[in-house]
């Protein structure tokens, strides 16, 4: 029945160590989104894939990078997690076409950086 | 100024309450509209898009304002379970959609 899976639920990561989120669908969406959403704060897009093709945010630092090896999954890797990177990330998936599509999302990853 | 305002909350209503929450955006060409809600340490969920000539859904009540750029949310016989956060949200469409999100509303429902 789930449609956007987002593994690991939680994840604790020391400073500095590399770390990979992953997210799977079962919608065939072409799109897929990374936000990250930091307390009391609106969801913001890190990034997004259009089929293989990949669109990063301006404001999104390169300490976080994304792969997406084909359709149904997508990870985020963030490089050197520092304290400020702490936060839930959501994936979010949507399809296509004219007029705007609804974003379904995975239930998140809170991510904690010791 | 921030691309999507709202009030932060908390609104603390007793159950049976009617109530509103508005949300401005700042960009005119924002294209579509919607009201999502958040539980606490879980992820947004679509509540209801949003429409020029609003739009009910039950309980609940979207209108959208292009030429003041404003869109409201109304919540009528609020019960226990509407407690959460309601993000309103913008996005341009082109390809694909890019959500812009505001930082949400807190709802508290109490008997």
């Amino acid at each position: 029945d789930a449609m956007v899976i987002q593994n690991p639920r939680y994840q604790v990561t020391q400073f500095g160590k590399p770390v990979t989120l992953s997210c799977s669908q079962t919608l065939n969406h072409n799109v897929m989104y990374w936000y990250q959403q930091k307390s009391s704060q609106a969801p913001k897009l890190l990034f997004h894939y259009y089929d293989k093709d990949f669109n990063n945010e301006a404001d999104t630092p390169d300490n976080f990078q994304s792969r997406r090896p084909n359709t149904s999954f997508c990870f985020l890797d963030i490089r050197s997690p520092g304290l400020g990177d702490a936060a839930m990330y959501l994936c979010a998936t949507s399809r296509t076409g004219t007029g705007a599509y609804e974003q379904y999302f995975g239930p998140g990853t809170r991510l904690t950086v010791t | 100024r921030k691309e999507v305002e709202q009030d932060p909350g908390p609104f603390n209503v007793p159950e049976g309450a009617t109530v509103a929450f508005n949300c401005t955006y700042s960009n005119s060409a924002s294209q579509s509209f919607f009201w999502y809600r958040q539980d606490c340490r879980k992820e947004p969920k679509l509540l209801m898009s949003v429409y020029s000539s609003g739009n009910e859904d039950g309980r609940f009540t979207a209108q959208l304002n292009r030429a003041s750029q404003y869109i409201s949310l109304l919540i009528r016989d609020s019960k226990l379970s509407d407690s959460a956060t309601y993000l309103c949200v913008v996005t341009f469409s082109g390809g694909y959609n890019k959500l812009i999100f505001g930082a949400g509303t807190r709802l508290a429902v109490h008997p």
